[in-house]
């Protein structure tokens, strides 16, 4: 199985302020992965796929990069409804496979 | 807007088996395929398994082999997950999604259902 890792774990920041964070698979995966937005007690949202394709209807201060093993989502400018946790998955083979998440909170 | 209405909370005992519905529109049920993701307690998301709704033809990893089944119902547009010998580590939210291709990111997500296992 494909895993993934992302880094940080958890991150805070203030409203305005430009964020990224990193997912590494273990191994290449091309650009087969997506990029999720989770809020507390709601379902998942796309925000990314293939690596790099915004979502219809996601706001354009996400960005997404990267291809083989390590990718990148960006937030160029944090708004109040970004705090969440975001999950990068997987598309390259089964079982598709989630990373860990990283928390980013208000600072 | 899109929508997977799923079935309400479950609480079962160890060993137990439950069942999660899964109800889409029927041009969705019929153009994509679905997929089941759960989430255990303050934890992340983990990959159940996939259905092509109008086939009945699934794929589980390997983990759930035996355990798992998912099935179809094409009259009333809806797609199920069975989860048997249900343990306490099964206790999470099951989510179903929705996929345009087999090998396609979750565009779209049920609103989830909470399932307990406790004795």
């Amino acid at each position: 199985d494909i895993q993934l890792t992302q880094s940080p774990s958890s991150l805070s920041a203030s409203v305005g302020d430009r964020v990224s964070f990193t997912c590494r698979a273990s191994q290449g995966i091309s650009n087969y992965l997506a990029w999720y937005q989770q809020k507390p007690g709601k379902a998942p949202k796309l925000l990314i796929f293939s690596a790099s394709t915004l979502q219809s209807g996601v706001p354009s201060r996400f960005s997404g990069s990267g291809s083989g093993t390590e990718f990148t989502l960006t937030i160029s400018s944090l708004q109040p409804e970004d705090f969440a946790t975001y999950y990068c998955q997987q598309l390259n083979s089964y079982p598709f496979t989630f990373g860990p998440g990283t928390k980013v909170d208000i600072k | 807007q899109v929508q997977l209405v799923q079935s309400g909370a479950e609480l079962k005992g160890p060993g137990a088996s439950v069942q999660v519905s899964c109800k889409a529109s029927r041009s969705t049920f019929r153009n994509y395929f679905f997929h089941w993701v759960r989430q255990a307690p303050g934890q992340g998301l983990e990959w159940l398994g996939r259905i092509n709704p109008n086939s009945g033809d699934s794929t589980f990893p390997q983990k759930f082999q035996g355990r798992v089944s998912m099935t179809s119902d094409t009259s009333i547009y809806t797609v199920y997950i069975d989860l048997k010998r249900l343990k306490s580590d099964d206790t999470a939210v099951y989510y179903c999604a929705r996929s345009e291709q087999w090998l396609a990111p979750f565009d779209s997500w049920g609103q989830g259902t909470q399932v307990t296992v406790s004795s």
